[in-house]
């Protein structure tokens, strides 16, 4: 089975402070995606990559950068957190072309104090 | 960008009930997807379903993607069922609906 592994489960920061959330995948998937999740809302997407790095913005890329240095690897950077960016974090991972569906890793609850 | 629109937004049912879950979505698409989102927020994958119509075991999907929509049936519901339930579809990436929230009592 495919996996995506998110390194932490739960993490709480300090405002200002730069936070790092990573995501590893172990099936050679060219795409890799983040995702933060905010009730009522869905999952809405920040950042994707297609290639390692290579990235493009998704719909709420502000006060977030991304990091592909391999392909198995996906980071999700805040430059200076913020308590907007209080979220559940989620990075999935995909194969390109049609026919293939997307895997998600566990997510990350991510608190800003 | 292609819009996802889900309903009901809320649904609560007693054991052993059926329900249907919709998906509309605005434009046509290369992928739709199911996913059941556990209590632990995990997104499992239920079906990859960009057209025609899958089972399995309870559930079932029908996708009409000339008609852009997509249903999700759940039979003889179980409160392990309980959770929220997203539709997503991919154009050039991938997007959510708001999700559907299911509550099955016992």
């Amino acid at each position: 089975d495919v996996k995506v592994t998110q390194s932490s489960r739960y993490l709480v920061k300090r405002t200002g402070e730069k936070v790092f959330l990573e995501c590893v995948q172990d099936m050679d998937h060219e795409n890799m995606f983040w995702y933060r999740q905010d009730p009522g809302l869905g999952l809405r997407l920040i950042y994707f990559s297609y290639d390692v790095k290579m990235k493009e913005k998704g719909d709420i890329p502000e006060g977030y950068s991304v990091s592909r240095e391999k392909k198995e690897r996906f980071s999700l950077i805040l430059e200076s957190a913020s308590t907007n960016q209080t979220s559940m974090y989620l990075c999935a991972s995909s194969l390109t072309g049609q026919g293939h569906g997307y895997t998600f890793g566990s997510g990350t609850r991510l608190t800003v104090v | 960008g292609i819009q996802v629109e889900q309903s009901p937004p809320d649904l609560i049912l007693q054991e052993g009930a059926n329900s249907t879950l919709r998906c509309n979505f605005s434009d046509s698409v290369n992928n739709l997807q199911w996913f059941h989102q556990n209590p632990w927020g995990q997104l499992i994958n239920l079906f990859y379903i960009p057209s025609g119509t899958k089972q399995n075991g309870r559930l079932s999907a029908t996708t009409v993607a000339t008609e852009r929509y997509s249903l999700l049936y759940i039979s003889s519901s179980q409160t392990t069922d309980s959770g929220v339930y997203f539709c997503a579809v991919v154009d050039n990436d991938m997007r959510f609906g708001a999700g559907t929230r299911l509550t099955v009592k016992p």
